[in-house]
């Protein structure tokens, strides 16, 4: 167990909806990195917050936004969902915002139908 | 820029040795990663080695770094079959968040 939680486990969705997909970092941990994995892409780094504030963009689609609360948890929306964004989605933490060890959660599993 | 290349699968049988190799670009690279995938789990660290280091043991996973070629090897010892798993290396250059490799599928025969 990493101490990175993540909710829901599973979540299941039809085309052009929008969900939103939580992470509560290991206590003590100031940053919070998104990455997405799908089968074509692979593990890719999406968007990262430190202290409540965005620090990296990666590939994050504009469809995708991203938020980290006072109490440094953070929520991942992604609206006008498509097929193609069916993927697991981790969220990792770590103490500082750059080369420090990430801690992943479990995941969310997400699939459009 | 940036791109770490992993080789997709290796089969090794229980009680021998898997080396799993690992090749990056970046040579600011300051961190390299090993994690552990199991199927439907999330990624679960196995060990680091910092760029200034050569060799780093931890029990049964030794990890190897050339820098002067980029190459990253896990090497485990006394395979077993709970270690079947995919093992992607990461590279971290410290200016923004991890880089993946594809990751490679270790099959372990019984």
């Amino acid at each position: 167990d990493s101490g990175v939680t993540q909710t829901p486990k599973h979540l299941i969705t039809a085309t052009g909806q929008r969900v939103t997909l939580r992470c509560s970092p290991r206590s003590g941990d100031l940053s919070v990195y998104w990455y997405q994995q799908s089968l074509d892409q692979g593990l890719q780094f999406l968007i990262q917050y430190y202290n409540g504030e965005e620090r990296a963009k990666g590939n994050i689609l504009e469809r995708f936004s991203a938020q980290q609360f006072p109490d440094l948890h953070s929520e991942l929306n992604l609206s006008s969902l498509e097929l193609g964004d069916s993927a697991l989605y981790f969220c990792a933490s770590s103490v500082v915002r750059g080369g420090d060890t990430q801690y992943f959660g479990p995941g969310t599993r997400l699939t459009v139908l | 820029g940036e791109d770490v290349e992993q080789s997709l699968f290796l089969s090794v049988r229980e009680g021998d040795s898997s080396v799993i190799n690992c090749t990056y670009t970046d040579s600011s690279s300051t961190y390299l990663y090993w994690y552990k995938q199991e199927p439907g789990a999330g990624l679960q660290l196995l060990t680091y080695i910092f760029s200034n280091m050569d060799m780093k043991q931890d029990q049964r996973l030794t990890v190897l770094l050339n820098k002067k070629d980029k190459h990253l090897s896990l090497r485990i010892a006394d395979t077993q079959t709970g270690d079947s798993a995919i093992y992607f290396c990461a590279e971290d250059t410290g200016r923004r968040a991890l880089t993946f490799g594809s990751g490679t599928r270790l099959q372990v025969q019984p």
